[in-house]
């Protein structure tokens, strides 16, 4: 079965250094999306990404934030200056049809907790 | 904005009973309406969906869901839990007509007792 995939699993980084989380999205599908889960909260939406660029995005996904589609199977989400904040879990989703189409179902990562030290 | 409430954090039921977990919503119009579900150390997987039509949505692993708009609720169910449904369940909205994208309600834990 088709799965999105996302490495590393568990990543530990400096605070001010830049991440870069990544995703290799179900291969025919053609909306991306990234999300955070700080422990003990809700999953937060921050951005989706279509056609080589992002359609919507969250107050979240500030200029701290880029995301990018760097060949034809991955999907990375950078993390510029890194705060301690930033800790979380940052799932990775696809869609194979338009968000408002049939094929809606967005299909997630296992996640890469990101802690920040 | 939409919103999505779970009101209780943590369940815990006996193997073999039924369990409901709550979702209400903040919308104006019908929204679409998400179950997922996070198993330890796994991603978030799909369990039921609602956009339209019959307001009770049968999913897999034995789950259903009714959408109630008076109530603006779509509470999860299942008539006889299995100790493999022990997770992180998330409820999750999203606008009919506008953004797809879900946003997530906090989550409820489910613990079960052999």
């Amino acid at each position: 079965e088709p799965e999105v995939t996302q490495t590393p699993s568990h990543q530990v980084t400096q605070m001010g250094q830049e991440v870069i989380l990544r995703c290799v999205p179900i291969s025919n599908h053609l909306y991306f999306y990234w999300y955070r889960q700080i422990l003990g909260q809700k999953v937060e939406f921050l951005v989706s990404f279509y056609n080589n660029e992002i359609s919507e995005k969250s107050e979240i996904f500030d200029d701290q934030f880029s995301v990018e589609r760097p060949d034809g199977s991955n999907f990375t989400l950078k993390i510029r200056s890194t705060k301690l904040e930033d800790s979380a879990m940052y799932f990775c989703a696809s869609s194979e049809d338009h968000p408002q189409g049939v094929n809606t179902e967005a299909f997630f990562g296992q996640g890469t907790r990101l802690t920040v030290v | 904005a939409q919103s999505v409430t779970q009101p209780d954090i943590h369940i815990t039921v006996s193997e073999g009973a039924s369990l409901e977990l709550r979702c209400n919503y903040s919308y104006g119009a019908t929204p679409y309406l998400f179950w997922y579900v996070q198993s330890p150390g796994q991603g978030l997987q799909l369990l039921l969906k609602y956009f339209s039509g019959d307001t009770l949505v049968q999913g897999i692993k034995g789950f259903e869901a009714e959408f109630k708009r008076s109530q603006s609720s779509f509470n999860l169910r299942k008539p006889s839990v299995h100790w493999s449904d022990a997770a992180e369940y998330f409820c999750a909205v999203g606008l009919s007509g506008g953004s797809y994208i879900p946003t997530f309600g906090r989550g409820t834990s489910l613990i079960v007792h052999p």
